[in-house]
């Protein structure tokens, strides 16, 4: 039981190019979670999703886009990246709990450098 | 929108007791969430209220005001390893997002 996977762990991108984060759970949970954290910032979340083939934008989505097209998989893009993205980022995912999400449960991070 | 409000920093000694507070803005609100961060690591979770009062989890609690729009982490018999970063996080039913606060960093002294 791996619990919530997070690929690639280390990232250093050039302005303008693309990539991919994955995020994997094998909880079966409903819920899943995009975070960036930067210093003092603590956690911003990007963007969300409440079950397979929905998502929703967070706090700041701008610049990410996600998919979820398997409920085990929540993947986080960057079409365009600017150094503005650098920072940790962190998938969460929940179970349903009395009708909304219980305990997160993250991956161990990815770290993106944008130079 | 969502606001969540809590010390950057709380210093303490081994052996004490520290009381991390945070107060929110929020529509919807459905509860209130604590989670812990070692440097280099992933947030974890502590402790979850849904309802005014006193939740209590070993050496840690957690309190919640509903009607003040404000919530507590108690940590007792502090320990060298409590020093983290502490995180508390509204969970809303607009949408079932779950937004974190700054953090407060807890230095524990010997």
């Amino acid at each position: 039981n791996a619990g919530v996977t997070q690929t690639p762990k280390f990232r250093v991108l050039k302005t303008g190019q693309s990539m991919t984060l994955l995020c994997a759970q094998d909880m079966n949970h409903e819920y899943m979670y995009w975070y960036r954290q930067d210093p003092g910032m603590g956690l911003r979340l990007i963007h969300y999703s409440v079950g397979e083939g929905t998502t929703a934008k967070g706090e700041v989505p701008d610049g990410y886009n996600v998919s979820r097209l398997k409920k085990q998989n929540f993947l986080l893009g960057l079409e365009s990246a600017a150094p503005s993205q650098t920072s940790v980022y962190f998938c969460a995912s929940s179970y349903r709990d009395t009708g909304g999400p219980g305990e997160l449960f993250f991956g161990e991070g990815s770290r993106l450098t944008v130079l | 929108g969502q606001s969540l409000e809590q010390p950057s920093e709380v210093t303490a000694v081994e052996g004490a007791i520290v009381q991390i507070n945070c107060t929110y803005q929020t529509s919807g609100f459905y509860g209130l969430s604590w989670y812990q961060q070692h440097d280099g690591g992933a947030p974890t979770f502590l402790s979850y209220n849904a309802l005014d009062g006193l939740e209590e989890t070993g050496r840690f609690s957690s309190f919640l005001s509903r009607s003040d729009s404000y919530g507590y982490l108690l940590l007792q018999e502090l320990q060298m390893k409590d020093s983290a970063s502490y995180f508390c996080a509204v969970l809303n039913t607009g949408g079932f997002k779950t937004i974190f606060g700054a953090g407060t960093r807890l230095f524990v002294k010997a």
